[in-house]
């Protein structure tokens, strides 16, 4: 079975660019998050959604992030305009369960 | 959620055992105790989960004490594959899927050959 899949799995771009991160949860999970991970600071939530609905965005670090999901099958994060300390690898996962969650692969964001 | 407190840093000769101490000394009563690891340039990898009973699956054992204020998370038979970031996580289940996973620092395994 196909797991969470994101893409690019790589980005560079320059500051003040948009930069869109992809997600495709697991079929049939109902939760997607997006989490950042950085070596200052670790592995953060950004946000989550329970049946394409966000529930909790508390963890969006300023109003230059953004996240969709319009349909079960996919989600974006977006941020506008980029600044280089939005570098970091941003992680998407989902789930059916409570217990767990499953990770994609990441998206390793460089932003000069 | 109650916060865990986990060695940073831990060393393991492959094929040996890895024993891996959580302490979450205010865990409450209908709080679990899970288990991820990281491998490096992935992502988080569920392990196991447990409440008060000791928990076995094909990746690990899971045992919490009486009290509960603490467990260990038990790998039987380190590999050079099991070099990971290890996360002690302690929250609610919740009957939804869609309830907060508060990663800490964690407790980086080497396996050493």
């Amino acid at each position: 079975d196909a797991g969470v899949i994101q893409s690019p799995r790589h980005e560079v771009t320059e500051m003040g660019q948009e930069v869109t991160l992809r997600c495709k949860p697991i079929s049939g999970h109902n939760s997607l998050f997006w989490y950042r991970q950085t070596m200052m600071r670790g592995l953060e939530l950004l946000i989550y959604f329970n049946n394409n609905v966000p529930i909790d965005d508390s963890g969006m670090p300023e109003d230059r992030f953004s996240a969709k999901m319009p349909n079960a099958s996919f989600s974006t994060l977006k941020i506008q305009p980029s600044e280089p300390r939005d570098s970091a690898v941003y992680f998407c996962a989902s789930s059916s369960t409570p217990w767990t969650q499953h990770f994609g692969d990441g998206t390793r964001l460089s932003i000069l | 959620d109650a916060k865990t407190t986990q060695p940073p840093s831990m060393d393991c000769a492959e094929g040996r055992a890895a024993n891996l101490p959580c302490n979450h000394s205010t865990i409450s009563g209908n709080e679990y105790v899970y288990w991820y690891r990281q491998i490096h340039s992935q992502g988080p990898q569920y392990i196991i989960h447990g409440l008060k009973n000791n928990e076995t699956n094909e990746m690990a054992s899971l045992i919490i004490t009486e009290d509960r204020k603490s467990s260990t998370l038990i790998l039987p038979h380190a590999t050079l594959r099991d070099t990971a970031v290890y996360y002690c996580i302690v929250r609610v289940a919740l009957e939804t899927s869609y309830d907060k996973v508060i990663f800490g620092p964690g407790t980086s395994l080497s396996v050493i050959p």
